[in-house]
């Protein structure tokens, strides 16, 4: 199993450009959940889906939207990047809300 | 507003220390504390976890010990080794709310040789 994989590891943006962020995982998980890391902020939750076709905002939503048409992936997308968007980006999964496995980060930065 | 205040920011212990890192939380309806290691350059991992329905959970090296009354739970790293040194989460949830995570600020651990 490959766990949990996310595409681009790194990526630098221009100001009012656009990306999605790429995450898939093998292992059958009905949910997921995108993180972004700041400097000492901890984790904070962007949106999250408990399964195909449903999702929901988390803590820190705007300037983010995401989309889950299969089961594998959960794909991030940014509109009009803004420097306020660089950080790390994590997604990950789990079975129902046990153990989260994470994935190993997008590094984005926004200039 | 952080819903769980984890400290310190950083700790530097010697090899063979004890490493205490404590969290504390508002929200009594959490009921699923877990701490999360991360290495530079790599995602969080799951290290250990408890429930409130024990005081003390011990895996290995590691312990979580945890005061429901004062609500705050804290990670012991005893015999510390260099291998140890990362960053380290706690995190809370209650049940009902998707497994959605909210994390400390996050600890800083380096072991000295």
């Amino acid at each position: 199993n490959a766990g949990v994989t996310q595409t681009p590891k790194f990526r630098i943006l221009k100001i009012g450009q656009s990306m999605t962020l790429q995450c898939a995982q093998d292992m059958n998980h009905n949910y997921m959940y995108w993180y972004r890391q700041d400097p000492g902020m901890g984790l904070k939750l962007i949106y999250y889906s408990v399964g195909a076709g449903i999702t929901d905002k988390g803590e820190v939503p705007n300037g983010y939207n995401v989309s889950r048409s299969t089961t594998e992936d959960f794909p991030l997308r940014l509109e009009l990047a803004a420097p306020s968007q660089t950080s790390v980006y994590f997604c990950a999964s789990s079975y129902q809300d046990n153990e989260q496995f994470f994935g190993p980060g997008t590094r984005l930065t926004v200039l | 507003q952080q819903q769980v205040k984890q400290s310190p920011q950083s700790l530097i212990v010697q090899k063979g220390g004890i490493s205490i890192i404590n969290c504390a939380y508002e929200n009594t309806a959490f009921d699923y504390f877990p701490w999360y290691q991360q290495f530079p350059g790599k995602g969080p991992a799951l290290l250990i976890a408890i429930r409130p329905d024990v005081s003390e959970k011990k895996e290995g090296r590691f312990t979580i010990s945890f005061n429901k009354s004062a609500k705050q739970f804290s990670l012991h790293i005893m015999d510390s080794q260099p291998g140890d040194s990362a960053t380290y989460f706690c995190a809370a949830s209650e049940t009902l709310s998707w497994g959605k995570l909210q994390f400390g600020a996050g600890t800083q651990v380096v072991v000295t040789p």
